[in-house]
């Protein structure tokens, strides 16, 4: 079946703007994840999703960021106020609980750059 | 929190020998561990994980040994192919959903 989606694939900003950044998780997957890989590191966490809520926010490094999810489904990374450090490739993944919720699948990724 | 620390942070290896790449994790509750391979530009891919019940698991050229009392894992991967190259995160779980990462280790397989 499908894998996880993400748009757009790049995107690139003027500092001060705003941006959303789309995901839309394996069909049936009730978890979804969002990360930001940063040039040459690692996967950070932002958040996490059960449903439509977001039982783990501790991950967001500021107010400017927030994320929403809908009908259990696809999900929604706002960053507000966009500010050059915002530039990374930010992930989702989404995983089930008939996989193990550890096991994560990853979407492609969308690339921000933020002039 | 938990923190993965991981290493090398790169590794060139001639073709067909052995690769090894090495993490520690803080938190004694971690129960799983998995490993990612990122090829560049691409997404991670799970290509095994364990969990902490057991010691080692294997999957055809690839291995992942786990002590839980020194509180490392690593992954082995024998007769490395060009395919190989790529660079290689792990992670720890002490709960049933979030992933802590390694910096990641980036493998060069010379032909």
């Amino acid at each position: 079946g499908a894998g996880v989606s993400q748009s757009p694939s790049n995107k690139v900003t003027e500092k001060g703007k705003d941006v959303e950044l789309r995901c839309d998780p394996i069909s049936g997957h009730t978890a979804l994840y969002w990360y930001r890989q940063s040039l040459g590191q690692g996967l950070e966490f932002l958040i996490y999703f059960q449903g439509n809520s977001a039982p783990d926010k501790s991950g967001l490094p500021s107010d400017r960021f927030s994320a929403e999810r809908t009908g259990g489904s696809v999900s929604t990374l706002t960053i507000q106020r966009t500010q050059q450090e915002d530039s990374a490739v930010y992930l989702c993944a989404s995983s089930s609980r008939l996989a193990g919720l550890e096991t994560q699948y990853f979407g492609p990724g969308t690339r921000l750059l933020v002039l | 929190g938990e923190n993965v620390e991981q290493h090398p942070s790169t590794l060139s290896v001639q073709e067909g020998d052995s690769a090894v790449i090495k993490c520690t994790y803080s938190d004694s509750a971690s129960n799983y561990f998995p490993w990612y391979k990122q090829e560049l530009g691409k997404r991670p891919q799970l290509i095994i994980d364990i969990r902490s019940n057991v010691g080692e698991k294997k999957d055809q050229r690839i291995a992942v040994t786990l002590n839980k009392t020194a509180k490392h894992f690593s992954l082995h991967i024998t007769e490395t192919q060009p395919e190989d190259s790529a660079v290689y995160f792990c992670a720890a779980s002490s709960n049933d959903y979030k992933l802590s990462f390694g910096a990641g280790t980036t493998v060069t397989v010379r032909a």
